[in-house]
């Protein structure tokens, strides 16, 4: 199973910072097969970006996704109040994981 | 517009099976796969498995292999995920979610499995 591991497990920042997200997998993922998500407390993710760097329907252009191998990042130019939460990263192999998240909170 | 509706919260007992289903709108129903995922309270994504509605095919993670089913209603566009033999680490939101680019586009709102023993 292709374990992806995220960093930091917390991320504390303000309105109008940048964040920097990190997502690494233990074998190599296609990068059309590398998603992130944003989930609210109470409520059910919501697809971010897909193939590593195309964002989804909707989604403002603050939010970025870059990387390839085994080295993937989401970038949220300027922080929101909106944006606070968590987020996670899923590739599609074989099999199909997800990383255990960062939480990103307001400092 | 694309809408998928799971049905309601579920108290199991250890050692039952329960049935989640997913109804789902705004789309041809047999042009996209669907996945199921779970949360376990305070937890990371869990991914179960997938089928596809236009041949009934699945595919399930090893973890669940043997304890899960996948099967679909093409009459009224409907998914359902029944998970037997439960126990108290099942209990988790279950989330049915569209597949599309090798990602999940839509998900549904959720139904909390509580598993007591």
């Amino acid at each position: 199973e292709n374990v992806l591991t995220q960093s930091p497990g917390t991320l504390s920042l303000s309105p109008g910072e940048r964040a920097t997200l990190s997502c690494r997998a233990s074998e190599t993922v296609s990068s059309s097969y590398l998603a992130w998500y944003q989930q609210k407390p109470g409520q059910a993710p919501r697809l971010l970006i897909y193939g590593a760097s195309s964002r989804a329907t909707g989604i403002p252009d603050r939010f970025s996704g870059s990387g390839s191998g085994t080295d993937f990042t989401l970038t949220i130019s300027r922080l929101e109040p909106e944006d606070f939460a968590v987020y996670f990263c899923q590739q599609y192999g074989s099999s199909l994981t997800f990383g255990g998240g960062t939480k990103v909170e307001i400092k | 517009q694309v809408q998928l509706v799971q049905s309601g919260a579920e108290v199991k007992k250890s050692g039952a099976s329960v049935k989640v289903s997913c109804k789902t709108s705004g789309y041809t129903f047999t042009d996209y796969s669907m996945h199921w995922v779970r949360q376990a309270p305070g937890q990371g994504l869990e991914w179960m498995g997938w089928i596809n509605p236009k041949n009934g095919g699945t595919k399930y993670a090893q973890k669940f292999q043997g304890r899960v089913t996948m099967t679909r209603d093409t009459s009224i566009s409907t998914v359902y995920m029944e998970l037997s033999r439960l126990r108290s680490d099942d209990t988790a939101v279950y989330y049915c979610a569209r597949a599309w680019n090798y990602g999940m586009d839509v998900w549904g709102q959720g139904t909390t499995v509580t598993v007591s023993s």
